[in-house]
């Protein structure tokens, strides 16, 4: 079965630091697409990056930037020069080429601390 | 805003209750998602459609069912309510393309009473 793996229920920084949250991922397949999305406390589900699996080069949206490592199946996402606002739950989903299920792992919940 | 349209925000029913979720995707958008996410939860996958046919099955309860009309939109059917029902239930929406990303509605907050 198609799994997401957060280890990380919950995470503080302080403001401007660099935090990186975990995700593993468990599949067979070949070809397969990772997203980290964000929720903050107004519940909106919101994008904040995206992966394919096929390509080496890691995927970066300004401050956010993941650490792709396919043999590991290891997903990780790094926020830079963090900010107040980028407090919020985390999810690490997944969705696999023989299917369109998008998996999410359970969240790591991140407060950025003034 | 992700274009994405859940009605109603909020939804208070006793148990033992029928309700119904809708959804709107986004323009140009033919699958449709249900999640549910219990309180500080995970999200949890339902159900999925894509143009109308049910394409992908979660760990959705049998008193759960969902369709998607003709003009895409889709409707979640909650039955014989219960509290632990009580959730926020997500719809989201994407192209469908393998390099899609979901596209999520607002939310509707259920609470059974």
């Amino acid at each position: 079965a198609q799994t997401v793996t957060q280890s990380q229920p919950e995470m503080s920084v302080q403001e401007a630091e660099t935090v990186t949250l975990s995700c593993t991922y468990d599949t067979s397949e070949n070809n397969y697409y990772l997203f980290w999305y964000k929720q903050p406390p107004s519940r909106q589900m919101i994008l904040v990056i995206r992966q394919e699996a096929y390509k080496q080069q890691n995927a970066t949206e300004n401050r956010f930037s993941v650490n792709f490592q396919k043999a590991a199946k290891s997903f990780s996402l790094k926020i830079s020069d963090s900010q107040l606002g980028d407090t919020a739950m985390y999810f690490c989903a997944s969705l696999m080429n023989r299917d369109d299920k998008i998996i999410f792992g359970k969240g790591t919940r991140l407060h950025i601390l003034p | 805003d992700s274009g994405v349209t859940q009605t109603p925000k909020h939804l208070i029913t006793a148990t033992g209750q029928r309700v119904t979720l809708r959804c709107s995707p986004r323009s140009g958008d033919l699958s449709v998602y249900w999640y549910q996410q219990s309180l500080d939860q995970g999200l949890q996958f339902l159900i999925q459609y894509y143009n109308g046919e049910e394409r992908a099955k979660g760990n959705i309860l049998e008193r759960f069912s969902a369709q998607q009309f003709p003009d895409l939109h889709s409707e979640l059917n909650l039955s014989s309510l219960e509290l632990g029902d009580s959730a926020l239930y997500f719809c989201a929406s994407s192209v469908l393309g393998r390099n899609s990303p979901l596209h999520f509605g607002n939310g509707t907050r259920l609470t059974v009473t």
